[in-house]
């Protein structure tokens, strides 16, 4: 099993330019989430969804936009970089139903740094 | 927002010695994780609390979930090298994370 995976594993970007971070999972999971981690901090989440078609924002989502029109894909677009978008994103997925607290898997992340 | 705030947020010690880092919230949670970032990686789960009160052994790591269900700890005893990390803890569906403790052993 893949589990998640994310691409790029680095990017850089300058000012103003848009990307789209690829997130796919391959283990029938209904949640996916979107996180950043900055330098030394630990996660913070930016968009979540609990089925294709279906997402919700997190802590800091200005900036950001997500679709999931898939279960397996959750895909982060960036429209406007800025340097305070420089930072680690992660993508996880979880699968909830299975009772409380189940494990979250996360991809390797993909960091991004904007200049 | 169900903020998870964990104390210390760094520490650095000797290798053999005993440690415990906290998680704490205003909020009632359902369950607690903690997991374990290395550099370079994703988070990775080590424990679910889900009980009130409940104790969970991990070879020499303890994790505790207050009796309210706003708290948690986890207890390493004789830390070693390989401890050294970032311990997270997450709560709810919706998988908030605390502020994370970045663990260091020294040999």
């Amino acid at each position: 099993n893949a589990g998640v995976t994310q691409t790029p594993k680095f990017r850089i970007l300058k000012i103003g330019q848009s990307m789209t971070l690829q997130c796919t999972q391959d283990m029938n999971h209904n949640y996916m989430y979107w996180y950043r981690q900055d330098p030394g901090m630990g996660l913070k989440l930016i968009y979540y969804s609990v089925g294709a078609g279906i997402t919700d924002k997190g802590e800091v989502p200005n900036g950001y936009n997500v679709s999931r029109s898939t279960t397996e894909d959750f895909p982060l677009r960036l429209e406007l970089a800025a340097p305070s978008q420089t930072s680690v994103y992660f993508c996880a997925s979880s699968f909830p139903d299975a009772g409380p607290g189940t494990e979250a898997f996360f991809g390797q992340g993909t960091r991004l740094t904007v200049v | 927002t169900q903020l998870l705030e964990q104390s210390p947020q760094f520490l650095s010690i000797q290798e053999g010695e005993n440690l415990t880092v906290y998680c704490n919230s205003s909020s009632v949670f359902s369950s607690l994780q903690w997991y374990r970032q290395e550099p370079g990686e994703g988070p990775v789960l080590l424990v679910t609390v889900v009980t009130g009160g409940e104790v969970k052994k991990l070879k020499r790591l303890t994790f505790q979930f207050g009796d309210a269900r706003k708290d948690s700890s986890l207890h390493i005893t004789a830390a070693q090298p390989g401890d050294t990390g970032l311990y997270l803890c997450a709560g709810e569906v919706k998988l908030t994370f605390g502020t994370g403790t970045r663990l260091t052993i020294i040999p």
